[in-house]
């Protein structure tokens, strides 16, 4: 079984620039979330999607950062426009419907200058 | 609000010795509690996991055990490996699907 795929891996850039991240979850899965892993800290909630709906928003910085998942299959997460706080990993999860685990990705490592 | 506490924050074990990892949830409702281990770099895995209609799971040297009433759950490790340095974290999932995460316990077993 093929695993979360996100891209890209490392990415960075210069604060008040733009940046977006992909995420493919597991084939099938319908909820997929986003979450900001800072350093030394546990993955914080951004955004879940229930197929194309959304969840739960309610920790996402809606004046800079937006997601979408308009297929109900992959999503794009982005940052405009991005400040120094921002540096983070970004990790992509789906849940598997039938015994409820969260499967990760290997996340997207931002550095903002 | 919705809370997920974890210590220690660091723990260092001799090489053969158990290691325990303590986590409290604020949400009554919580059901299902996963544990991750997370290797540097890389993404977290899961590593075991506990439904609320149970008071003790076991896979190998790990086993983690839940106090519903104190809404307590812990990790147990027996016989650490140098393999078993790694961050872990706890999480409960409240409300529909919502996981929330513990803050890590950085584990290192000296050899």
């Amino acid at each position: 079984e093929a695993g979360v795929a996100q891209s890209p891996r490392y990415k960075i850039i210069e604060k008040r620039q733009s940046v977006a991240f992909w995420c493919n979850p597991i084939s099938g899965h319908a909820t997929l979330y986003w979450y900001q892993q800072i350093l030394g800290q546990g993955p914080k909630l951004l955004i879940q999607f229930q197929n194309n709906g959304v969840v739960d928003d309610s920790q996402l910085p809606k004046d800079r950062f937006s997601a979408e998942r308009l297929k109900g299959v992959d999503s794009t997460l982005k940052i405009q426009p991005a400040k120094l706080e921002d540096s983070a990993v970004y990790l992509c999860a789906s849940r598997d419907q039938a015994g409820g685990k969260l499967f990760f990705g290997s996340g997207t490592q931002l550095s903002v200058l | 609000g919705e809370n997920v506490e974890q210590h220690p924050s660091t723990l260092s074990v001799q090489e053969g010795d158990s290691a325990v990892i303590k986590c409290t949830y604020s949400d009554s409702a919580s059901n299902y509690f996963p544990w991750y281990k997370q290797e540097l770099g890389k993404r977290p895995q899961l590593i075991i996991d506990i439904r609320s209609n149970v008071g003790e799971k076991k896979d190998q040297r790990i086993a983690v055990t839940l106090n519903k009433t104190a809404k307590h759950f812990s990790l147990h490790i027996t016989e650490t490996q140098p393999e078993d340095s790694a961050v872990y974290f706890c999480a409960a999932q409240i409300g529909t699907y919502k996981y929330i995460f513990g803050t890590g316990t950085r584990l290192k077993v000296l050899a």
